[in-house]
């Protein structure tokens, strides 16, 4: 089982749509989540940085991590075809040089 | 604003050839690392590096080898490229502990190898 579940997509949504994106996890000890997002042939640009349990909101972006389910999402709201982009989740250990990133989902706007 | 840089966008190189992949980080951070990013495998961790002149292998450092001579800069080297190197390489680097605890990237070198 891998430690980190994604949703590869591609996920299509006409422009002005809410998006979720999601991930589930198998570890329990997980304290550090992150959402990237990833232009075609680009790094990853970090969009949204939360610790432990709750919500985080940035302008149209709002990061939840439920850790009793193990489960966390990312909502973007009035979804722009400038969103189109693969979105990738990560999560990690305090002080810990490891990583653990979904495959990534792919999400298309369409104008 | 985290910067990390990467030395060249596009490769190509041939069999045998020594590579080497030049990142830049302009924050301070303790931590850098190199990923290789391939269609259906995501992100594979090769190499980080905590401390100038330390360094740890990753889940795939065959074939790689890396120089950490500077805080602010991170080597990766391809001994004798081969064609399953072809790859889209990733820099990071991270606050030490205490931190942030989350990666900034580079833009990424898209490596060719013929």
């Amino acid at each position: 089982q891998k430690e980190v579940e994604q949703d590869p997509g591609p996920l299509s949504v006409p422009e002005g749509a809410i998006v979720s994106l999601n991930c589930t996890y198998s570890n329990s000890a997980f304290q550090y989540f992150m959402w990237y997002r990833q232009y075609s042939r680009k790094g990853p640009e970090l969009l949204m940085y939360t610790y432990s349990s709750g919500n985080k909101e940035d302008g149209r972006f709002t990061a939840q991590v439920d850790k009793s389910s193990k489960y966390i999402s990312l909502f973007i709201r009035d979804s722009q075809p400038s969103d189109s982009a693969t979105y990738l989740c990560a999560m990690s250990l305090y002080n810990f040089n490891k990583f653990y990133f979904g495959s990534g989902t792919k999400l298309n706007v369409k104008p | 604003d985290v910067k990390v840089t990467q030395s060249s966008r596009y490769l190509v190189k041939r069999t045998g050839e020594k590579v080497f992949l030049e990142c830049v980080q302009d924050m301070d951070h303790e931590n850098m690392f190199w990923y290789r990013q391939d269609p259906g495998l995501g992100l594979r961790l090769i190499y980080f590096s905590y401390d100038v002149k330390m360094k740890e292998k990753g889940d795939i450092p065959e074939g790689y080898s890396v120089s950490r001579e500077k805080k602010e800069r991170f080597s990766l080297i391809l001994e004798s490229a081969s064609t399953n190197q072809t790859s889209m390489y990733l820099c990071a680097s991270k606050a030490g502990a205490g931190e942030q605890e989350t990666q900034y990237f580079g833009p990424g070198t898209r490596l060719l190898v013929l």
